[in-house]
C-alpha cells in the first residue's frame, strides 16, 4: 500500500530534551516536505526537500532540522524543544518528474507536546 | 509571497443541502495551482480537488466542485448533497509552478453536515 509513514504518532516531552520524528514513504517520491498545524493558524511549512541531499527552509523553520539522506526518509529533529512547539506535525510527500501539480501525500500526523 | 484567505471559520449544512466554502488568494503569478484538502476528526489530510490556473473550466469530483474566478482571485468550493461524512476542516491551498513549491494553506474552514 503506497503510504506516508510518521513516528511517533503522539509525543509528550520536556522543555530541552532532543527528539526525532520520523517519515518513511513507499512511493518513491523526490519531494517531501514539513509542515505543522496550530488552531487558527492553518499549516504552515517548515523545511522541504526537492531530492536527496537537498533541503530548503519552508516559512517557520526556527528550532528545527531535517536530513535528507536517503530518498524514502525525512526525519524531523528538534534539538532543544520549547513549549511553542507543541503542535501537529504532518508529513508530506509527491513525485517531483516536471511539471505539477502533484498531489501530496500527507502522513498521519504527530502530535507533540512540550511541557 | 503568497496568501490564501478563508473567511468562514465556522459553517454549517443540514444534510442533504448545499454549502459553499470561500476561499481567496494573493498572487502576481499568470500560473498556479489551487487545492481543496479535507480534514476529518481522523485528522488525515485527503485531497478533495484541484485546479490548474490555466484552465477555464472548474474542476468536479463527483459531488464537489469548484467556481474558480481567477480575475477575482477566488476559489470556492461547493459541496451538493451533503453527508454527515462531509464533517471536516476544509483548507484551500495555493501552489506556485513547478510542481513542488510549497503549499501554501489557508486557515481552514470547519464544516458540520446536521441530520
Amino acid at each position: 500500500e503506497a503510504q506516508v509513514t510518521q513516528n511517533p504518532r503522539y509525543l509528550i516531552t520536556v522543555t530541552g530534551k532532543k527528539l526525532t520524528v520520523t517519515c518513511s514513504q513507499n512511493m518513491n517520491h523526490e519531494y517531501m516536505s514539513w509542515y505543522r498545524q496550530d488552531p487558527g493558524l492553518g499549516l504552515r511549512q517548515i523545511y522541504y526537500s526537492m531530492n536527496v541531499e537537498v533541503t530548503d527552509k519552508g516559512d517557520v523553520p526556527e528550532g528545527y532540522k531535517v536530513s535528507r539522506k536517503e530518498k524514502r526518509n525525512f526525519p524531523l529533529i528538534l534539538e532543544s524543544p520549547s513549549p511553542n512547539q507543541t503542535s501537529l506535525y504532518f508529513c508530506a510527500s509527491s513525485p517531483n518528474r516536471g511539471y505539477g501539480p502533484y498531489e501530496q501525500y500527507f502522513g498521519p500526523g504527530t502530535r507533540l507536546t512540550v511541557t | 509571497a503568497q496568501t490564501v484567505t478563508q473567511s468562514q471559520p465556522e459553517m454549517s449544512v443540514q444534510e442533504a443541502e448545499t454549502v459553499t466554502l470561500s476561499c481567496t488568494y494573493d498572487t502576481s503569478e499568470n500560473n498556479y495551482y489551487l487545492f481543496w484538502y479535507k480534514q476529518p476528526p481522523s485528522r488525515q489530510m485527503i485531497l478533495v480537488i484541484r485546479q490548474e490556473a490555466y484552465k477555464q473550466q472548474n474542476a468536479t469530483e463527483n459531488r464537489f466542485s469548484v467556481n474558480f474566478q481567477k480575475a477575482a482571485k477566488s476559489f470556492s468550493l461547493k459541496i451538493s448533497d451533503s453527508q454527515l461524512g462531509d464533517t471536516a476542516m476544509y483548507f484551500c491551498a495555493f501552489m506556485n509552478p513547478p510542481g513542488n513549491t510549497p503549499l501554501v494553506f489557508g486557515k481552514g474552514t470547519r464544516l458540520s453536515v446536521i441530520a
